[in-house]
C-alpha cells in the first residue's frame, strides 16, 4: 500500500459527460501529480500541484482541469469526454517540491471507460 | 525534448535466470534521477530502484541492479534469480529538474517456470 488513495477505482461513462477523479496523497506529501496511461500513449504527465498551487503542466487537454484543496487532496476533472479519453489515470504524491530527490508514490489508478 | 526509450517491447526469462532490460534517455542536463518502476497485472506502479546521476556507483536493491552509463545515457536493469512474481511491465523513467517523471514505453517481462 503506497498510502495514496484514488477514487473511484473504475468509472464507466458516456461520451460528452463530465467526471471527477479524486486523489488523497500520502500524509504529509505536498506535491500531487496526475498521469494518464493509455494503450497508445504510454504514461503521460498531465499536471502537478504543490501545496495548492499549480507547479507544472504537461500535455493536459483544455477539457481537463485539476485543483488541489487546502487539505491537499486533489481532483482531476474531465469534461466533454471522448472515446479516446478512456485510460488509466494515476495520481502520485511526494513530499518535496523538488522531487528529484524523493520518489513519487503512486495510487492504484482510476480506470475510466468512455462508451 | 527529453525522451526515454525502451527498445525491448517484450522479454522472457526462465525462472532463476538473469535478465537485463534496456533503457536509454536523451537529456542535456547533468543532474537528474533515473528510476525503474514495475507494473504488475494489478496496475499498481511500484518503484523498483533509483539512481542519482551524480553518483557513479550503480544502485542495487536485493536481486535488482542497474548498469548506469552516464556518457552513453544508458540505464539498464538487471534482475537476478528471476522469480514468477517478477513478471510485469517495467518502465524506465527519468526525472529532470522540472519534476515530472518522463516514462519509456515499457517492457513486458514474462517469467517461465
Amino acid at each position: 500500500d503506497s498510502g495514496v488513495t484514488q477514487t473511484p477505482k473504475h468509472l464507466i461513462t458516456a461520451t460528452g459527460q463530465r467526471v471527477t477523479l479524486r486523489c488523497s496523497p500520502r500524509s504529509g506529501d505536498l506535491s500531487v501529480y496526475w498521469y494518464q496511461q493509455s494503450l497508445d500513449q504510454g504514461l503521460q504527465f498531465l499536471i502537478q500541484y504543490y501545496n495548492g498551487e499549480e507547479r507544472a503542466k504537461g500535455n493536459i487537454l483544455e477539457r481537463f482541469s485539476a485543483q488541489q484543496f487546502p487539505d491537499l487532496h486533489s481532483e482531476l476533472n474531465l469534461s466533454s469526454l471522448e472515446l479516446g479519453d478512456s485510460a488509466l489515470y494515476f495520481c502520485a504524491s511526494s513530499s518535496s517540491r523538488d522531487t528529484r530527490t524523493t520518489e513519487a508514490f503512486f495510487g492504484q489508478g482510476t480506470r475510466l471507460t468512455v462508451v | 525534448a527529453q525522451t526515454v526509450t525502451q527498445s525491448q517491447p517484450e522479454m522472457s526469462v526462465q525462472e532463476a535466470e538473469t535478465v537485463t532490460l534496456s533503457c536509454t534517455y536523451d537529456t542535456s542536463e547533468s543532474d537528474y534521477y533515473l528510476f525503474w518502476y514495475k507494473q504488475p497485472p494489478s496496475r499498481q506502479m511500484i518503484l523498483v530502484i533509483r539512481q542519482e546521476a551524480y553518483k557513479q556507483q550503480n544502485a542495487t536493491e536485493n536481486r535488482f541492479s542497474v548498469n548506469f552509463q552516464k556518457a552513453a545515457k544508458s540505464f539498464s536493469l538487471k534482475i537476478s534469480d528471476s522469480q514468477l512474481g517478477d513478471a510485469a511491465m517495467y518502465f524506465c523513467a527519468y526525472r529532470p529538474y522540472g519534476n515530472k517523471l518522463v516514462f519509456g514505453a515499457g517492457t513486458i517481462l514474462r517469467v517461465k517456470s
